[in-house]
């Protein structure tokens, strides 16, 4: 399978910890996207990278995240100081070229006790 | 407002509807049109993408677009048991990577 992958698909964390996630894109695509996904709500943007670099940010994104393409391959995306808000799913996609179409991950769902 | 507007549903049709699904948009500066179809528990897949106004065809589904009322649509002929999944549109301006979507709408096709 080529397509994104993510990891872990499920996580269950304590208030007040922190998590880390993972997302591999398709291979060669140099663009990566985050979103965040609540119940019964459609994909938020968090966040994009093109290669290493992180181009755009949204406001969602509070002080408390963080993400990260170190390589230009895969990213990290970490929460600190965990909020039962932040219960959601974590959805990544990538894209490359021509019309740049976001394919999306499995997501990793976080569910914050 | 919000910039997308999707009717939530649900929408419940018999195996062999025609299904009509909508979306409307309030900022003009959105040019590139998607729709994506997201199975309970798993990420959205992308079903079709269009970026001019008129309709775009593949397979069972037809895109269209009507940029001068800012509405577009999903139709889904013959529709089968396995097209029961939410309904995602999506949208870009350009220049912008971010894409925005509506809330979903959630279709049952029953057998």
């Amino acid at each position: 399978d080529t397509g994104v992958s993510q990891d872990p698909r499920h996580k269950i964390t304590k208030r007040g910890q922190n998590v880390t996630f993972r997302c591999d894109p398709i291979s060669e695509h140099n663009r990566l996207y985050w979103y965040r996904q609540t119940l019964g709500q459609g994909p938020e943007f968090l966040t994009y990278f093109q290669n290493e670099a992180q181009l755009e940010k949204s406001r969602l994104l509070s002080d408390r995240f963080s993400a990260e393409r170190p390589k230009g391959s895969f990213s990290t995306l970490e929460i600190q100081r965990t909020e039962q808000g932040d219960s959601a799913m974590y959805l990544c996609a990538s894209s490359s070229g021509g019309l740049w179409e976001q394919y999306f991950g499995p997501g990793t769902r976080l569910t914050v006790t | 407002q919000k910039e997308v507007e999707q009717d939530p549903g649900p929408l419940s049709v018999p195996e062999g509807a025609i299904v009509s699904l909508n979306c409307t948009y309030s900022n003009s500066a959105f040019q590139y049109f998607m729709w994506y179809r997201q199975y309970s528990r798993k990420g959205p897949e992308l079903l079709m993408y269009t970026y001019s106004s008129g309709n775009k065809e593949d397979g069972r589904f037809t895109a269209q677009v009507d940029k001068s009322s800012k509405y577009i649509s999903l139709f889904i002929r013959d529709s089968q048991p396995s097209d029961s999944a939410t309904y995602l549109c999506a949208m870009r301006q350009g220049g912008s990577e971010k894409l925005v979507f509506g809330k979903g709408t959630k279709l049952t096709v029953n057998p």
